[in-house]
């Protein structure tokens, strides 16, 4: 069965500073991955994804993700975050069925 | 291209009631998935479609229940509603071939009192 671990409930950064969002994944075959964004009561934006090849995925607003196979992770990066990136993050992976499974989340403020 | 619309974006229903919600997808995707929001369980996958075709389903109670159309815009229906029915409810649209990634709407906000 899959499963996705968000370790980081909450995260506090100051505007500027680099952030990183931890995502570990369990799941049996090359697992499809992705970071959604979502703010407070929107719907949820891909911010990047990963299928194959390139491990270190750029996405849009300046994201990028590495996928670790060895570590079982991919986790998020931002070298300097911006007040407007204060928001929910969910990383998820691809079933075999076609939909998405859905890590627990990590808020993140940013600090003026 | 339009996005991923979802109507109403709110709703406010009573116990024991039925609800019907909307999604219209990107124009040329196949499949419609719906996901449940809660605090307390975060997102959960109910069903997806493709086709007009129930394709898979999540571990919900049969008092969700979903439709497609034969332009793609999908329903979801709860009938006899509860108050942990309370939820944000998603859809997303996908080509359904699973490598295009989903695109989600904004929603629908179902408050059960």
């Amino acid at each position: 069965a899959q499963s996705v671990t968000q370790p980081d409930i909450h995260i506090t950064v100051s505007e500027g500073a680099s952030l990183e969002l931890r995502c570990n994944y369990s799941y049996g075959a090359t697992p499809y991955l992705f970071w959604y964004v979502q703010s407070p009561g929107q719907g949820l934006q891909l911010l990047l994804k990963y299928f194959s090849g390139d491990t270190l995925v750029q996405g849009i607003k300046g994201f990028e993700a590495e996928f670790k196979r060895s570590q079982s992770s991919f986790n998020l990066r931002k070298p300097s975050v911006h007040w407007s990136d204060a928001a929910e993050y969910f990383c998820a992976v691809q079933t075999g069925a076609n939909n998405l499974f859905f890590g627990t989340g990590t808020r993140l403020t940013v600090i003026p | 291209k339009a996005g991923v619309t979802q109507t109403p974006r709110y709703l406010i229903k009573t116990r024991g009631q039925q609800v019907t919600l909307s999604c219209s997808p990107i124009s040329g995707h196949r499949s419609v998935s719906w996901y449940q929001q809660t605090p307390g369980q975060g997102l959960q996958f109910l069903f997806e479609y493709f086709s007009e075709t129930q394709r898979n389903k999540g571990n919900f109670p049969g008092r969700f229940s979903g439709r497609q159309f034969s332009n793609s815009r999908s329903e979801m229906n709860v009938s006899t509603l509860e108050l942990g029915d309370s939820a944000l409810y998603l859809c997303a649209s996908s080509d359904g071939q699973g490598l295009g990634g989903y695109t989600f709407g904004s929603g629908t906000r179902l408050t059960v009192v």
